[in-house]
């Protein structure tokens, strides 16, 4: 069975900085693979999507994620971090269903 | 544009009254799907429609049913809350691409569940 792993469930950084948030997958290769965002008292909203077309995906708000098949991994990232990037985001993996991470809870210092 | 619409956005039921919450969509999409989300946990599948076809997942409480009348509605049912369905309910949408996997889910606004 496919698992997703996030480590860090909350990571905190200050405004301006690198964001990093790290996703791994069990090891076969899924079809698809996403990152999803969700701010309080809303649903998930895509951020980006890798479909196997190209191993550095770019999505809205600045995010961009890489697929690295070696490491199982598809790290989100964004250069500089804003205040409203403050949320809880979700790696999550395609089969027959979407298999979520556990979640990451980004923190945006001022 | 085209959006996953949920009623109500919030919803506070009492001990073992029955509620319905519901769901809409205007991607014309075959799949539907309910989720549930507790606090900083991840969604989790209740059960989804392809087309009419209903599939529950194993560890979905008899508790919860859900109803799809048409291709836009979407409805789930708790017969008889508990304190432990205090949740925020997820609907989702897809269009399902052959049998090699879920194309990208589109989620609605949710609806907080609140039990007293």
């Amino acid at each position: 069975a496919q698992s997703v792993t996030q480590l860090g469930s909350h990571v905190s950084v200050s405004e301006g900085a690198l964001v990093l948030l790290r996703c791994n997958y069990s090891s076969s290769v899924p079809p698809y693979l996403f990152w999803y965002v969700q701010y309080p008292n809303q649903g998930l909203q895509l951020l980006l999507k890798y479909t196997s077309a190209a191993t550095l995906v770019k999505g809205i708000n600045g995010f961009e994620a890489e697929f690295k098949k070696s490491e199982t991994s598809f790290h989100l990232t964004k250069p500089s971090a804003h205040m409203s990037d403050a949320a809880e985001y979700f790696c999550a993996v395609s089969l027959n269903k979407f298999y979520f991470g556990s979640g990451t809870k980004l923190n945006v210092k001022p | 544009d085209a959006m996953v619409i949920q009623n109500p956005r919030y919803q506070v039921t009492q001990f073992g009254k029955p509620v319905t919450l519901s769901c809409s969509q205007t991607l014309n999409h075959n799949v539907m799907y309910w989720y549930q989300q507790k606090s900083s946990q991840a969604p989790k599948l209740l059960f989804h429609y392809y087309d009419k076809d209903f599939n529950n997942e194993a560890d979905t409480p008899d508790n919860f049913q859900s109803r799809r009348p048409n291709t836009s509605f979407c409805f789930l049912d708790i017969r008889s809350p508990g304190l432990g369905d205090a949740a925020m309910y997820l609907c989702a949408t897809s269009r399902r691409q052959g049998t090699t996997g879920t194309d990208t889910q589109y989620f609605g606004p949710g609806t907080r569940l609140t039990v007293l």
